[in-house]
């Protein structure tokens, strides 16, 4: 299986700043990448697909980018609203796998 | 509007068996591959099982496999996982979820119901 490592685990930021969420894959996925945001109680809710496409109607402060192993999620100026936990996940192989989480809390 | 609604969770005893049901509407059911993923309590999430359109090929994690059976039913348009052999580390959120492109048993998933919660418990 392949295992994906997102980092950081927690992260504490303030509005309006910049936000970076990294994912690693154990091996080459080419672009087989999708970033979901999790809010406590929700069902997951896709991001972005294909490791840089933003899916229909997520704002564009959302973006993703990288290919083969390394993966970026960014949140260019952070909103209130996107406290939430945002998870990586690889679809190059079944079975699909996702990342441990990475908690975006306001400071 | 398109929507999964799933049934079928509660609470059973180890060793025991539950059927969940996710209702689809809004899309052309039988077009798409279709998936469970869980999630236990506090945890990530853990995609469970695949079912191609036709129902034909069906796939599982390694944690669930010889014990949970995925179906479909296309003309109901409803999702199934029949679940036997219940064990404490299948208590979770369950949800089905659609992928964004027919045919692909992964890929990225696009729509997610709301979830049935699975407990097992003695």
């Amino acid at each position: 299986d392949i295992q994906m490592t997102q980092s950081p685990s927690s992260l504490s930021a303030s509005v309006g700043d910049r936000v970076t969420i990294t994912c690693q894959a154990s091996q080459d996925i080419s672009n087989y990448l999708n970033w979901y945001q999790q809010k406590p109680g929700k069902a997951p809710k896709l991001l972005i697909y294909d490791a840089s496409n933003l899916e229909t109607g997520v704002p564009s402060r959302f973006s993703g980018s990288g290919s083969g192993t390394d993966f970026t999620f960014t949140i260019s100026s952070l909103q209130p609203e996107d406290i939430a936990t945002y998870y990586c996940q690889q679809y190059d192989n079944l079975p699909v796998t996702f990342g441990q989480g990475t908690k975006l809390e306001i400071k | 509007e398109v929507q999964l609604l799933e049934s079928g969770g509660g609470l059973v005893q180890p060793g025991g068996s539950l059927r969940l049901s996710c209702a689809a509407s809004g899309f052309t059911f039988s077009s798409y591959a279709m998936s469970w993923v869980r999630q236990a309590p506090g945890k990530g999430l853990e995609w469970v099982s695949a079912i191609s359109g036709s129902g034909g090929s069906t796939y599982y994690a390694d944690s669930v496999k010889g014990r949970f059976t995925i179906s479909r039913d296309n003309s109901k348009n409803t999702l199934y996982l029949q679940m036997n052999s219940l064990r404490a580390e299948d208590t979770a959120v369950y949800y089905c979820a659609k992928p964004l492109w027919f045919g692909d048993p992964g890929g990225a998933f696009d729509i997610w119901g709301q979830g049935t919660m699975v407990t097992v418990s003695s």
